[in-house]
């Protein structure tokens, strides 16, 4: 079992780019979400995915962005970067029984 | 929302047993999760506990709930080097779906 993984694993971007990373989920797992995690803090919720919808949203802007895939596997979207959004982005996957989130390693952020 | 407060830091001599603490605001909580994180890596799901529950012991992990006061705490049995790491409890809120995590407690073992 590969478990949760992410891509690509660091980025460097520029200040108003646009950025897309990518999750596969665990084997079995429908449903992906996605958290932000600030150096020196615990991971935020940005959002939920099922079925390729939106089920759930933490507060962030409308800059932030998803996709699930059939496959399951999903897409975040950053656009208008700004230096706050550097982070380490983690993708969690999981079923509704039993309720567990398996993370991702997570890709490292820069915005410069 | 939720809040999530846990100590920043904790030092142990290895061989001991670690216990690190959380507090949560949200009485709704219906499970309440604790992660691993070491440096540079994603999050690893240690254990959790349904909050009918007291106790959950798990070979060195063992998690107390006193849901009246809201605490949680996991203690770890005969600590090694290797638990040297960030650890986080989350709990879930009532049928929410994501998880609130606190800012961690560095557990730091020395030799």
């Amino acid at each position: 079992d590969a478990g949760v993984t992410q891509s690509p694993t660091h980025l460097i971007k520029t200040r108003g780019q646009q950025v897309t990373l990518r999750c596969s989920p665990k084997s079995g797992h429908d449903t992906v979400s996605w958290y932000q995690q600030a150096l020196g803090q615990g991971p935020q919720f940005i959002f939920q995915y099922y079925e390729e919808e939106e089920r759930q949203r933490g507060n962030f802007p409308d800059r932030f962005s998803g996709h699930q895939f059939p496959n399951y596997s999903s897409e975040l979207n950053v656009n208008a970067l700004l230096l706050g959004d550097s982070a380490l982005y983690l993708c969690a996957s999981s079923t509704d029984s039993p309720y567990e989130q398996y993370f991702g390693p997570g890709t490292r952020l820069t915005v410069t | 929302g939720e809040d999530v407060e846990q100590s920043l830091f904790l030092s142990v001599r290895e061989g001991d047993s670690s216990v690190i603490n959380c507090t949560y605001t949200d009485s709704s909580s219906t499970y309440l999760y604790w992660y691993k994180q070491e440096p540079g890596a994603g999050l690893q799901l240690l254990t959790y506990i349904f909050s009918n529950m007291d106790m959950k012991q798990d070979q060195r992990l063992t998690v107390l709930l006193n849901k009246k006061d809201k605490h949680l705490s996991l203690r770890i049995a005969d600590t090694q080097t290797g638990d040297s790491a960030i650890y986080f409890c989350a709990p879930r809120r009532g049928s929410a779906r994501q998880l609130t995590f606190g800012s961690g407690t560095q557990l730091t073992v020395l030799p």
